[in-house]
């Protein structure tokens, strides 16, 4: 069955360096996401994409935080100068308009995450 | 803007027991919701999700209810087993369709007893 993957399953960084943390989305979906899950915490959305551009964003996606689809198949998140409060497990998740009926589900597919650890 | 709780935060049964998961949001114009399952370290499972027309779904062990109107869903699950010990996460999608992100509750920890 297709899934989504993500790389590298754990990265440890130092404060103000940049992170790019990868996904590959489920071939056939055209919707793509980005949510993180401090330890404790909520999953918190950070951002979607479609048609290769930011079609939503929460406040927490601020300028430190970038999306780029590079190609046909990855999905990046960019983090150009890492906080301590960016540890957090980080999820890349994918949909695409499936239903009958023109009810469409957008049903998201989540990926294993990436544990980012800021020191 | 959206909150979803669930209630409770961790629950602990015997094996075998039939049990009940509650989840309540404030803001009823939603698209669907979708009850996940976490383990420990890992990513989400996607379980079930219901769409805003709907009441219910099944699958297998697992009924899901929604009650749009007062904002409420419950997962039920029947013949619990020692596998169903992990964290059930609850998600609304807004009612704008799309590329939507979901608003996520903090989920139930559910342990079961051998």
């Amino acid at each position: 069955e297709p899934e989504v993957t993500q790389t590298p399953s754990h990265q440890v960084t130092q404060m103000g360096q940049e992170v790019i943390l990868r996904c590959v989305p489920i071939s056939n979906h055209l919707y793509f996401y980005w949510y993180r899950q401090i330890l404790g915490q909520k999953v918190e959305f950070l951002v979607s994409f479609y048609n290769n551009e930011i079609s939503e964003k929460s406040e927490i996606f601020d300028d430190q935080f970038s999306v780029e689809r590079p190609d046909g198949s990855n999905f990046t998140l960019k983090i150009r100068s890492t906080k301590l409060e960016d540890s957090a497990m980080y999820f890349c998740a994918s949909s695409w308009s499936s239903g009958t009926g023109g009810r469409w589900t957008y049903e998201q597919y989540f990926g294993p995450g990436t544990r980012l650890t800021v020191t | 803007k959206q909150e979803v709780t669930q209630i409770p935060a961790a629950l602990s049964v015997p094996e075998g027991e039939n049990l009940v998961l509650n989840c309540s949001f404030t803001d009823s114009a939603i698209y669907n919701l979708q009850w996940f399952r976490q383990d420990p370290g890992k990513g989400l499972t996607s379980l079930l999700l219901i769409q805003s027309s709907q009441r219910e779904q099944t699958s297998g062990r697992l009924n899901a209810s929604l009650d749009k109107s007062s904002g409420r869903s419950t997962l039920y699950i029947a013949a619990s087993q020692p596998g169903d010990s992990a964290t059930y996460l609850c998600a609304v999608r807004p009612l704008r369709g799309g590329a939507d992100g979901l608003t996520f509750g903090k989920g139930t920890h559910l342990i079961i007893q051998p």
